[in-house]
């Protein structure tokens, strides 16, 4: 059963728009939360992260809202360009930090 | 830095051959891991290790085994190929406690028909 779920395969958004990356979880242990990004052929990167101790996390123009009581999560790029075109995972730790536990993925578009 | 690196890119196996996926760090992290991402679902952890001659499983750790006899090295062995295990693989580090982003490589491709 999967803990981390990310419910949209799929987003498409214009260049210079909001792009929002919804991502939610059902174990209430987990209490660090990361963004990766990938590219085709390409391993996934770091891209933010938060620790359940904070609400908001920003750099740049990524910024990560956590919603504990609601076991939500979101990635926000603000503006998007469109060398953000990639897949987003959303992953989820607890306790230890040993294990890592990941969405299924959101493959975001941003149009020219 | 090379970072993480994986060998082979791509591998065809046979059902029931052997292989062994290979992942190397120069990072000097203590931490490794490795995942399998199958077709529209996210990467699932198959073994873990948190420092030379310590390994553990993950949620997906049957049909493979692992060994860290270096901080380096982490390699990954399937012993009896299964169609099931057709994926890519990914390996990744992380420095250690506290650091929590973890580094990939680019990933092995493995079909087994």
């Amino acid at each position: 059963d999967q803990q981390v779920k990310q419910n949209s395969p799929s987003l498409s958004v214009q260049e210079g728009r909001i792009s929002i990356l919804n991502c939610d979880y059902t174990n209430s242990m987990f209490d660090y939360f990361l963004w990766y990004k990938k590219y085709p052929a390409e391993g996934p990167t770091f891209l933010i992260s938060i620790s359940s101790i904070k609400d908001k996390n920003e750099d740049g123009r990524f910024t990560v809202f956590l919603n504990k009581s609601a076991k939500h999560l979101s990635l926000h790029i603000v503006p998007s360009q469109p060398g953000d075109s990639a897949v987003y995972f959303c992953a989820a730790s607890e306790g230890n930090f040993n294990k890592f536990y990941f969405g299924s993925g959101t493959k975001l578009n941003v149009k020219p | 830095n090379a970072g993480v690196t994986q060998t082979p890119k791509f591998r065809i196996l046979k059902i029931g051959q052997s292989m062994t996926l290979q992942c190397t760090q120069d990072m000097n992290h203590n931490y490794m891991y490795w995942y399998r991402q199958d077709p529209g679902m996210g990467l699932k952890l198959i073994y873990y290790s948190v420092g030379a001659g310590i390994t553990d499983k993950g949620e997906v750790p049957n049909g493979y085994n692992v060994s860290r006899s270096t901080t380096e090295d982490f390699p990954l062995r399937l012993e009896l190929a299964a169609p099931s295990q057709t994926s890519v693989y990914f390996c990744a580090s992380r420095a250690g406690q506290g650091i929590y982003e973890q580094y990939f490589g680019p990933g092995t491709r493995l079909t087994v028909t």
